[in-house]
């Protein structure tokens, strides 16, 4: 089974500054992939970032970045230079890779509020 | 180009009412299909999955149940609606590699 724990209910940003937000996972799993999804209040899921546990460089998707460090299970966002638009939910999740089922497991995720 | 169709946006519906959402999927073929709910200010729980036609796996025991009778179409059914089934619902697949997962504009339910 897996575990996504996000211990950071909401965080607050300057707008231009940059922000991390944490994630902590737990599996038996070898072979996984850790996904981050924002939420804005229209309810829709973002895809934005994903990074697998066998790859050894940190994703990176435009102002998006990864921080894996696979040693303490832990794979936290960061969001550079921060715009009001970034203000939502934003949720960890993962998923095994080898198994038919390959659901997603979620975290409970962390409410960004980006201040101008 | 692969989308995904849920509908409807939002659903208020009387306790003890039946309840069928649907998801459709183009542009793909044998995806894995997915329904989470997500309470509100929650995270999301899986309900469903399904790895092929008429193949449905429950993660969580409830009042609802999970049908495809075609391999892009997923129904999320119940025959008497609970006020504790009210929540923001999800549909999800993946296809056959692993390039991510796409997500509806999910159903808003109201159990009144």
């Amino acid at each position: 089974a897996q575990k996504i724990t996000q211990t950071q209910p909401g965080m607050f940003v300057q707008e231009k500054e940059a922000v991390t937000l944490d994630c902590t996972y737990d599996t038996s799993d070898q072979s996984y992939g850790l996904f981050w999804y924002k939420q804005p209040s229209s309810g829709e899921m973002i895809f934005l970032i994903y990074q697998g546990s066998y790859d050894e460089q940190n994703a990176t998707e435009g102002r998006y970045s990864l921080n894996f460090q696979k040693a303490r299970k832990s794979a936290n966002l960061v969001i550079s230079a921060s715009q009001l638009g970034d203000s939502a939910m934003y949720f960890c999740a993962m998923s095994p890779f080898n198994t038919g089922r390959r659901a997603l497991t979620f975290g409970s995720g962390t409410r960004l509020q980006v201040q101008p | 180009s692969q989308t995904i169709h849920q509908w409807p946006a939002t659903l208020v519906q009387p306790v003890g009412s039946p309840l069928s959402l649907e998801c459709t999927v183009e542009g793909t073929s044998n995806p894995n299909l997915y329904w989470y709910r997500q309470a509100a200010g929650r995270g999301l729980q899986l309900l469903f999955y399904s790895v092929g036609i008429g193949q449905i796996s429950s993660e969580v025991p409830q009042n609802l149940s999970a049908s495809r009778p075609q391999d892009r179409q997923f129904i999320l059914s119940s025959k008497k609606l609970l006020l504790s089934d009210s929540g923001f619902y999800l549909c999800a697949w993946i296809g056959t590699g692993f390039d991510g997962y796409t997500f509806g504009s999910g159903t808003r339910l109201t159990v009144v």
